[in-house]
């Protein structure tokens, strides 16, 4: 098994430009998320979704947008990236809210110049 | 809203130094509280999960506490080494969101 697979590891940016963070579990789970991980600022919660077809907004989603179409997929899309949203970028994945520990993909390191 | 909050920021110690390191929540009504280690530029992994019907859960020289009650738990790391050099993060699991974590505990093992 590959866990939570995170693409790309770094990727730049110009503001304004708009790209998808793609992240991908092969653990058949149901609950994936989507962290910003900033100095000082620990790790903030964007997107979740509790299974496919259904998403739901965390503590700081503006900027971003997510679908689930597929119980393995959860891509992250930044509209008009800004430098605001430099960052460092985590997928999660477990199979409910409840039971299970959560695992984590390496990271996406995002740079917007 | 669920707040987690990690003390110390941070810690350095000898080797060989058993150590603690505290997380209090302030919400009680948890699922569970996972805990994990990061090492610099890399991602995160689980060390250890406490549902909450749980009072504690050892692996290896790990054992972490859970005290719901007061909102607290702790990450007890015997006989410290170089290697368990990192920042350790808590988390919990409650309500219908994900996890929320503290900002971690960074660790130096000093040999």
């Amino acid at each position: 098994n590959a866990g939570v697979t995170q693409t790309p590891k770094f990727q730049v940016l110009k503001t304004g430009q708009s790209m998808t963070l793609q992240c991908a579990q092969d653990m058949n789970h149901e609950y994936m998320s989507w962290y910003r991980q900033d100095p000082g600022m620990g790790l903030r919660l964007i997107h979740y979704s509790v299974g496919a077809g259904i998403t739901d907004q965390g503590e700081v989603p503006n900027g971003y947008n997510v679908s689930r179409s597929t119980t393995e997929d959860f891509p992250l899309r930044l509209l008009s990236a800004a430098p605001s949203q430099t960052s460092v970028y985590f997928c999660a994945s477990s199979w409910d809210r409840t039971n299970t520990e959560a695992f984590f993909g390496q990271g996406t390191r995002l740079t917007v110049v | 809203k669920q707040e987690v909050t990690q003390i110390p920021a941070a810690l350095s110690v000898p080797e060989g130094e058993n150590l603690v390191l505290n997380c209090s929540f302030t919400d009680s009504a948890i699922y569970n509280l996972q805990w994990f280690r990061q090492d610099p530029g890399k991602g995160l992994t689980s060390l250890l999960l406490i549902q909450s019907s749980q009072r504690e859960q050892t692996s290896g020289r790990l054992n972490a506490s859970l005290d719901k009650s007061s909102g607290r738990s702790t990450l007890y790391i015997a006989a410290s080494q170089p290697g368990d050099s990192a920042t350790y993060l808590c988390a919990v699991f409650s309500g219908n969101t994900p996890l929320v974590f503290g900002k971690g505990t960074r660790l130096s093992v000093i040999a």
